[in-house]
């Protein structure tokens, strides 16, 4: 069945360093890939998506880019901020009609330090 | 604010007990899924609904059932509640299934909390 892998965490950055989380995904045919953020209490917010293979998904200074030769969509910013700190979800969704659940990842915790 | 709704927002009660979770949709959304997180577990999805019709079961126990009323809300039965049901209960909805494969977004509520002692 689908899965995805996902960087173990917790990761602790100082502010404005680079963020890398890594995301790995095992599916039949072409998923659609997604990065969803819970902050503290809160419920999960999409992040960002790509649909199909070389996509590019970026929103608030986070970018993902769907690379089907690795099975991967890596999440990437340039200068994280202390509001950045969150659990992280990579997950995706299969093609299948009548498969439009979402499988996720186990989550990375990200701590932005000032 | 995602526009779906979740009440309770927690839930504490005793082994062997019943509880009912609702869910309201996003306006005009048609899909409502349920999810479970854990620790143990993660996020799991456990069922989904389309206009009021059971679309797809994932994890989900026996003892636990679904189901979407003609209005659109969606509520999760929950029965004979064991220690290791405790956990935060999403629900999501979205418009429906997309085009070409491509399903929509999915929206999230902010949980129910339930802990069974």
């Amino acid at each position: 069945g689908d899965s995805v892998t996902q960087m173990e965490g917790p990761v602790t950055l100082s502010e404005e360093a680079f963020l890398t989380i890594n995301c790995t995904y095992t599916a039949t045919g072409y998923p659609s890939l997604f990065w969803y953020v819970q902050y503290p209490g809160e419920g999960l917010q999409l992040l960002l998506k790509a649909t199909k293979a070389d996509d590019k998904g970026s929103n608030k200074g986070f970018e993902a880019t769907y690379r089907k030769e690795t099975t991967s969509f890596h999440l990437e910013k340039g200068s994280v901020q202390v509001s950045d700190s969150a659990v992280y979800f990579c997950a995706l969704s299969g093609r299948d009609f009548g498969n439009e659940k979402l499988t996720f990842g186990t989550g990375t915790r990200l701590t932005i330090i000032p | 604010d995602s526009g779906v709704t979740q009440t309770p927002k927690h839930l504490i009660t005793a082994t062997g007990q019943r509880v009912t979770l609702r869910c309201s949709p996003r306006s005009g959304d048609l899909s409502v899924y349920w999810y479970q997180q854990s620790l143990d577990q993660g996020l799991q999805f456990l069922i989904q609904y389309y206009n009021g019709e059971e679309r797809a079961k994932g994890n989900i126990l026996e003892r636990f059932s679904a189901q979407q009323f003609p209005d659109l809300h969606s509520e999760l039965n929950l029965s004979s509640l064991e220690l290791g049901d405790s956990a935060l209960y999403f629900c999501a909805s979205s418009v429906g299934p997309g085009l070409d494969g491509v399903h929509n977004e999915q929206f999230f509520g902010p949980g129910t909390r339930l802990t069974v002692l």
